[in-house]
Order: C-alpha cells, then structure tokens, then sequence
C-alpha cells in the first residue's frame, strides 16, 4: 500500500528519444507535484497540479509536458530527450489546503539519458 | 523570492557524536518548517515538522526548534547512529510552494 508510487524506477535511453514516467498517489491528495534531483542533490521544483489543474510550472524546456488525468494520477512526457536531462525525477503529493501538510515523495526514477 | 539555506555537507561523525546542520530561511510571513532525510536510493522522507514560532519538531531523537528571530530551523541529535548516514534536507512551505535546501550529507562512522 504504497503511497506514493510511480513508474519506471529506472529508465536508460538514448538522445532524441521519447519516454513517460507515470505517478500515483492513494493518499487523497489535492496536490502532486513533479521535482529533479541533479547529480549534487539539488532538488529542482518542475511542475504542480492541483485538482487537476497546473498551478506551478517552473521555467522548463517544453520537452516536459505534464498530464493528470485525475487527482490521484500525474504522469510526465519528455521528448527528444537530450543529456541534460540524466537525473532522479521525483514525483510528490500534498494537502495544499492545510499549511502544515508535508510532501509525501515517490521513491523516484532515475533517467539516464544516453 | 524565499530560498533556503543550509550548510554544506559532507558531515563526518563518529558514533555516538553531537550533530548539527545549521538551516536558514528567508520567507518572510509564517512559513512552515519541515526536515527531510534520504536514504540512498530512495526518496525523500519526512523527519519532522513545525508550523508556528517556537515550536519544537522531533522524531527519531531529532529535534529542530522554529525560531523566528533568526529565520532558523537547526537539526540537532544527541548521539548520532551509523544509520543516521543519508542527506537531509531543510524545506519551508509558502504561498502554496515548497523550497527546499541544497541538502547535507551526513556520514557516521563506527
């Protein structure tokens, strides 16, 4: 019964490819959010939906395109991938309505970009 | 903007030893606090919390206190634990955004 889970946990591919990560969260959230982690652990936010609808999209090459379907689902597209794009990607979800809610992190999926 | 600072790992312990890792923060208003920890490999976990000023978050004998008049939320553990080793990172919560620090290593040794 995870909480948070998404999908690839690793993925290897090669320049000017397409690939998809998927996130799920059973926590009833409002809030998911998507953050990269480069290789000195800097944590980069990316993305937020809330209730479906985009609330924070950072300056991010529109490679990245973000879907959620629903409050409980965000997945992330990446085209023509390129090598700056190696890093952790970690999918997050919250209760933005309560200021003291934490984030509750995905285990991520590391892109290794070829 | 808000930003996060805290101090640059690596951190070196031996078993047992005092830790600290300094956390400053620049919101201005009443952010919320939060320490996270990662283990390697895995993602980010909560260690502890605080919402208001003065406030004591703790977990796991950690203990960070909100104080207000320094914009600081120090990590503090008595005696640290080979198993403490991960990265932690200091976060507050503003305006419905999360800004985190740029992480601490910790290592312990036995």
């Amino acid at each position: 019964d995870t909480a948070v889970s998404q999908t690839p946990k690793y993925l290897v591919t090669q320049m000017g490819n397409d690939k998809s990560i998927k996130c799920e969260q059973n926590l009833g959230h409002d809030t998911m959010y998507w953050y990269k982690q480069d290789s000195k652990k800097f944590l980069k936010i990316m993305f937020s939906y809330n209730n479906k609808e985009l609330i924070i999209n950072e300056t991010v090459p529109n490679r990245f395109s973000p879907k959620s379907p629903d409050k409980a689902h965000l997945n992330l597209h990446i085209n023509s991938l390129e090598l700056g794009d190696s890093a952790v990607y970690f999918c997050a979800s919250s209760q933005a309505s309560w200021r003291d809610s934490p984030l509750h992190f995905g285990n991520g999926t590391r892109l290794t970009v070829t | 903007g808000d930003s996060v600072t805290q101090m640059e790992g690596p951190v070196t312990l031996s078993e047992e030893a005092f830790l600290t890792i300094n956390c400053t923060y620049t919101a201005t208003g009443y952010p919320s606090l939060f320490w996270y920890v990662q283990y390697p490999g895995e993602g980010l976990q909560l260690l502890l919390k605080a919402t208001k000023a003065d406030d004591k978050g703790s977990n796991k004998g950690f203990e960070a206190t909100y104080r207000k008049e320094t914009t600081s939320f120090h990590l503090e553990k008595g005696s640290v634990q080979v198993s403490d080793s991960a990265v932690y990172f200091c976060a507050e919560y503003n305006f419905n955004k999360f800004y985190f620090g740029s992480g601490t290593k910790l290592n312990v040794k036995p």
